[in-house]
């Protein structure tokens, strides 16, 4: 079956240093994702992994382990407006692609 | 280059009804992908169009439909509608053919009563 999980809530304070965790437990695993959405908006693409290792980009890196069904997203030098909901999603197959539930992050000042 | 677009924003409609949404891709985008999202549930896959053909498809049940034109605008219909349909639906596009990113549509807004 599938099973995507990752933190339902997670505070963290302006200039700090953030990971939310994702793991997974997929079939036919070919690639994972991290979204950004902030309420009331669509999500917004961030990240894509399909190999193991870090991808960094700016203040947002992906790590991704696929023998341990594990990722992360690392946000550095925190701003308010990194207050949102981040979204893992693992894609199956082709372009079949299953979410979290996401983690809603919340940014003190 | 033009976003994704969906219409209509906000609908209201009751029990027993039906409803067509429509989702028009990113310029060249031959993908399109549906999504519910609800609090409780988060994004639920509904099912993903590549070349007007039906590539993947979640666990919804048959009430759910979609289809996709030679433009690669979208459609999907639910019939009979429920309460529980009550949710943001959004359409996302993407290249296709193994391409990572996907974009978002807006969503729409259904309220069944």
């Amino acid at each position: 079956g599938q099973n995507i999980d990752q933190p339902t809530e997670m505070t963290a304070t302006e200039g700090a240093i953030v990971q939310i965790n994702c793991t997974y437990q997929t079939s036919g695993f070919n690639g994972l994702f991290w979204y950004q959405q902030h309420a009331g908006e669509a999500p917004t693409f961030l990240s894509y992994n399909v190999l193991d290792g870090l991808e960094e980009k700016g203040r947002f890196s992906s790590f991704l382990s696929r023998s341990k069904g594990y990722s992360y997203l690392l946000l550095k030098e925190l701003q308010m407006k990194d207050s949102a909901s981040y979204l893992c999603a693992v894609r199956e197959g082709d372009d079949k692609i299953i979410f979290g539930k996401g983690t809603r992050l919340h940014i003190l000042p | 280059k033009a976003g994704v677009t969906q219409t209509p924003r906000y609908l209201i409609k009751t029990r027993g009804q039906q409803v067509t949404l429509s989702c028009s891709p990113i310029s060249g985008h031959r993908s399109v992908s549906w999504y519910q999202q609800t609090p409780g549930q988060g994004l639920q896959f509904l099912f993903e169009y590549f070349s007007e053909t039906q590539r993947n498809k979640g666990n919804f049940p048959g009430r759910f439909s979609g289809r996709q034109f030679s433009n690669s605008r979208s459609e999907m219909n639910v019939s009979t509608l429920e309460l529980g349909d009550s949710a943001l639906y959004l359409c996302a596009s993407s290249l296709g053919d193994g391409y990572n990113e996907q974009f978002f549509g807006p969503g729409t807004r259904l309220t069944v009563l």
